[in-house]
C-alpha cells in the first residue's frame, strides 16, 4: 500500500512566519501534489511536481512555495503566513500523470493565528 | 471558472436506499474521471474511476456512470450503508503531460439508519 505521511495533522502559527509543510511517499511516485481543502470550496490545487527539482503551479500559488530535493519528500512553504492560510493541507502523489489516481495523506490543519 | 461541478452540496438518503451523485464538467479534454470519498480529519481515498473510453464502470455497491455527449458523470451506491456518509469529490484529468487533478468542491452524503 502507498503510504503518503504528512510530519503535522495540526499546526498553529503566527501571522507572519515562515511555516514548512512536508511530506514523504514511501511508493517511488514521480509525481506529488499540494492541495488545500476549504469548506465549500473543494479541494484547491497549490502547487505539483513531475519530477526532483521539478514544480508547477496549481490554481492557487499566490502565497506559496514547494521544494522537491528528493523524489519523495515534496514540501510546501508559506513564506509568511497569513490569516487567510488557514486551512486543511493535503499532500498526494500518483505514479504518472494524467490517468493515475492520487494518493493522499492524513492532512495538516494549519491555523494562522 | 469552474471545470468540475458539484452542484448539490449535500445529499440526504436512508440506509438501504440507493445514492446518487452528480457531476458535470467543462473541459472536452477531459478522459479520466474519479471519485474519491472524505471522511472528517482524514485525506481523501480513492473510490472508483473511469476512462472516456467506457460509458459505466463497477465495483461492489458502487458504479460510475460516464454521459461524454452530456459532460456529466454520476456516482450510485447501491444499497447505501451508514459507513458511506462521508464527503464525495469527484475529479476529472486529461491524459496530457504537465496536467493534474481537477476536484469539485464535493458532495456531502448522510446515510441515516
Amino acid at each position: 500500500d502507498v503510504k503518503v505521511t504528512q510530519s503535522s495533522r495540526y499546526l498553529v502559527k503566527r501571522t507572519g512566519e515562515k511555516v514548512f509543510l512536508e511530506c514523504v511517499q514511501d511508493m517511488d511516485h514521480e509525481n506529488m501534489f499540494w492541495y488545500r481543502q476549504d469548506p465549500g470550496l473543494g479541494l484547491r490545487l497549490i502547487y505539483f511536481s513531475y519530477d526532483v527539482k521539478m514544480k508547477e503551479k496549481g490554481d492557487i500559488p499566490e502565497g506559496y512555495s514547494v521544494s522537491r530535493e528528493k523524489k519523495e519528500r515534496f514540501s510546501l512553504i508559506l513564506e509568511s503566513a497569513s490569516t487567510n492560510q488557514t486551512s486543511m493541507y493535503l499532500c498526494a502523489s500518483s505514479l504518472r500523470q494524467g490517468a493515475s489516481p492520487l494518493h493522499f495523506g492524513n492532512g495538516t490543519r494549519l491555523t494562522v493565528t | 471558472d469552474q471545470q468540475v461541478k458539484q452542484n448539490s452540496p449535500s445529499l440526504s438518503v436512508q440506509e438501504g436506499r440507493i445514492s446518487i451523485l452528480n457531476c458535470d464538467y467543462t473541459n472536452s479534454m477531459f478522459d479520466y474521471f474519479l471519485w474519491y470519498k472524505k471522511y472528517p480529519a482524514e485525506g481523501p481515498t480513492f473510490l472508483i474511476s473511469i476512462s472516456s473510453i467506457k460509458d459505466k464502470n463497477e465495483d461492489g455497491r458502487f458504479t460510475v456512470f460516464l454521459n461524454k455527449s452530456a459532460k456529466h458523470l454520476s456516482l450510485h451506491i447501491v444499497p447505501s450503508q451508514p459507513g458511506d456518509s462521508a464527503v464525495y469529490f469527484c475529479a476529472a484529468s486529461s491524459n496530457q503531460a504537465g496536467t493534474a487533478l481537477i476536484f469539485g468542491k464535493g458532495t456531502t452524503l448522510s446515510v441515516s439508519s
